[in-house]
């Protein structure tokens, strides 16, 4: 079955850039909606955006001033990038799949494992 | 954007009480709501999608129901692998994105 696994830098500065990749295995990248979501500790859920295989985005209003979500075919991986990173950005972030084919608005099957990010200096 | 507001926010029960969670949203979403178990350093899992289908594998304990603006989390008869945090997902095909309802963590009473 498909499998997602998150990989970056656990510890980023503040003001700077984080980014992260997901790499999806067992499966294509075509064809799906994929998602980034994050979870501050001991808090809910917060979705962070999607990107189609074809490139085409979608990403959540409080956070599109600093959010970007690409997608490399060739590798089967898409990736994270968010800008000016703050304390309040420190979050366990999960890169996750949209769980019917070709459809943005779905629940969310399979999760990757997540990674910690924290902003510290 | 849909604002979805679970409650309890924590629920005290024993193995084999009958547990009811509830997931309202800010507007209709007909019946485009999941349900998430999430245990401490793991990734939610999916239980329920479409607010009443079953995941594959799921138990059949587990049970949820509603439609429009409110719904519910049913666990027939807590086992102690029950005992997690559970969220509510709206994904409105009209909604701009998704949003996730706060989280009830089930915990021994």
């Amino acid at each position: 079955q498909v499998q997602l696994q998150e990989s970056g830098p656990g510890l980023v500065k503040p003001s700077e850039t984080l980014s992260l990749s997901c790499t999806v295995s067992g499966g294509s990248i075509s064809n799906y909606y994929w998602s980034w979501i994050r979870q501050p500790p001991g808090k809910g859920l917060e979705w962070i955006g999607y990107i189609y295989s074809s490139g085409s985005t979608n990403y959540n209003p409080s956070l599109k001033s600093r959010v970007t979500i690409s997608v490399d075919r060739s590798k089967n991986q898409f990736s994270l990038k968010l800008s000016s990173m703050t304390a309040a950005d420190t979050a366990v972030y999960y890169c996750a799949r949209s769980a019917v084919s070709a459809a943005p608005h779905n629940w969310i099957d399979p999760w990757g494992q997540g990674t910690l990010v924290t902003v510290s200096s | 954007d849909i604002q979805m507001t679970q409650s309890p926010s924590t629920l005290s029960a024993s193995v084999g009480d009958r547990v009811t969670i509830t997931c309202r949203a800010s507007q209709s979403i007909s019946n485009w709501l999941a349900w998430y178990q999430q245990k401490p350093g793991k990734a939610p899992k999916v239980l329920i999608s479409d607010a009443s289908s079953l995941e594959s594998g799921v138990p059949s304990r587990f049970s949820g129901s509603g439609s429009g603006t409110e719904f519910t989390l049913t666990i027939s008869s807590l086992q102690v692998d029950d005992f997690a945090t559970y969220y509510c997902q709206q994904y409105n095909s009209y909604s701009l994105f998704t949003t996730f309802g706060g989280g009830t963590k089930v915990e021994i009473k």
